[in-house]
This record gives structure tokens, sequence and C-alpha cells, in this order.
């Protein structure tokens, strides 16, 4: 299996454009994860899916932020409009389950908001 | 979720065991021990997990005493490609848990010719 996929691996936009990352995760793996990693705060969790349901999305910043599953094999995560403190690394995640099982990280996407 | 505290670095020499601590002392007896590394520039890697026995996979052991209230991951003869942050994580596990993986600050580890 090729892992999580995400793309772009690197997007520079200016303040106030709408910004969509895409992930697709690893083949036959039920629950999906968004996160997000600063020097200033570390890796943190935005919201995870399970069977293309968000199940807890209380990481998600704040309005700007949305994210969506239209099936098992595609995410993605909206910031509109964007802001220069968005600028950080966003890694996608799968796993097998909810709860059970290991979660497999992609490259992630580096944002760059100027 | 218990928290973890870990060194905020430490180095190694290639080719020796290099020995990470992990301190969970209010861990809860449904949560398990995960630990994640996480090289320069990729994505977090998953290592392994217990909940009270030892473990041992290709890459790593994980000795957990026998309280729960700490751990030590093991990587038997570290290799250069080891430099890496190594997060401690501790997590319930099943359905209704979810499997929401908080990440602290992790130990920085250098492993030097």
């Amino acid at each position: 299996d090729a892992g999580v996929i995400q793309s772009p691996r690197h997007e520079v936009t200016e303040m106030g454009q709408e910004v969509t990352l895409r992930c697709k995760p690893i083949s036959g793996h039920n629950s999906l994860f968004w996160y997000r990693q600063t020097m200033m705060r570390g890796l943190e969790l935005l919201i995870y899916f399970n069977n293309n349901v968000p199940i807890d999305d209380s990481g998600m910043p704040e309005d700007r932020f949305s994210a969506k599953m239209p099936n098992a094999s595609f995410s993605t995560l909206k910031i509109q409009p964007s802001e220069p403190r968005d600028s950080a690394v966003y890694f996608c995640a799968s796993s097998l389950g909810a709860g059970d099982y290991e979660q497999y990280f992609g490259p992630g996407t580096r944002l760059t908001v100027t | 979720d218990a928290k973890t505290t870990q060194p905020t670095s430490m180095d190694c020499a290639e080719g020796r065991a290099a020995n990470l601590p992990c301190n969970h002392s209010t861990i809860s007896g449904n949560e398990y021990v995960y630990w994640y590394r996480q090289i320069h520039s990729q994505g977090p890697q998953y290592i392994i997990h217990g909940l009270k026995n030892n473990e041992t996979n290709e890459m790593a052991s994980l000795i957990i005493t026998e309280d729960r209230k700490s751990s030590t991951l093991i990587l038997p003869h570290a290799t250069l490609r080891d430099t890496a942050v190594y997060y401690c994580i501790v997590n319930p596990r099943g359905r209704a848990a979810g499997n929401k993986l908080t990440f602290g600050g992790g130990t920085r580890v250098l492993v030097k010719p």
C-alpha cells in the first residue's frame, strides 16, 4: 500500500485566500484524523472521522476551519479565509478502526500564509 | 487523559542501546502506553504499545513498571536513522474511547556516531 497520501505537500498563499488540503487514507482504514503541528503548540488533533462521520471536532480552532469526508477514500480540510497564524504543518492519519488500532500518518502539508 | 513526563532531550551512541524513560503516574487502569516517533520533516510513526506486560517488536522493547506509573522504551541498537523526537502517550483503547492521541513535547533523541 502507498500509505496515507496528502496533497499538496507545500502550499503558500496570501492572507484571506481559501486553502484546501487533501488526504487519501490507507485503503480499508475506517478512521481518519487531521492534526496540526506548530513550534508553539506542538502536534494537535483537529478532528477525526469514523466511517466517514465526524466524531470529534473539538480541536478545530474556529469556524474558518472545516473538514469533510465524502467517502472512505478522501477527506479535505478547508480554511476560509486563511490567516498568517494558520501557518503550520497539517498531518492526516488513518487507522483501521476507532479506539483499537495504531495510526498511520501521511507526510504532511506545509502551509504558509503570508 | 493521563499526562506523561519525558526528558526534553538525550544523546546516545550509535550501536548502543537507547533507554527512553516516561513517567505517567496518573495513568488509569484502562489506559495503554503508546510510543510514537517523528523523524525530521516526516509524520509521526507508531513504534509500540502496551498495557502492563513488557512488549517487544522489530523496532523496540517496552518495559512497564509493575505499578504502571512509568515505562521505558528501549532501542536495542541505535542507528543514526533513529534520531527523532520520541513521544510517550497514554490513551484508553476501545470503541467508546475513540482514538484521540494527545502528543506532548516528547524527547529529542540524537544518535551520535
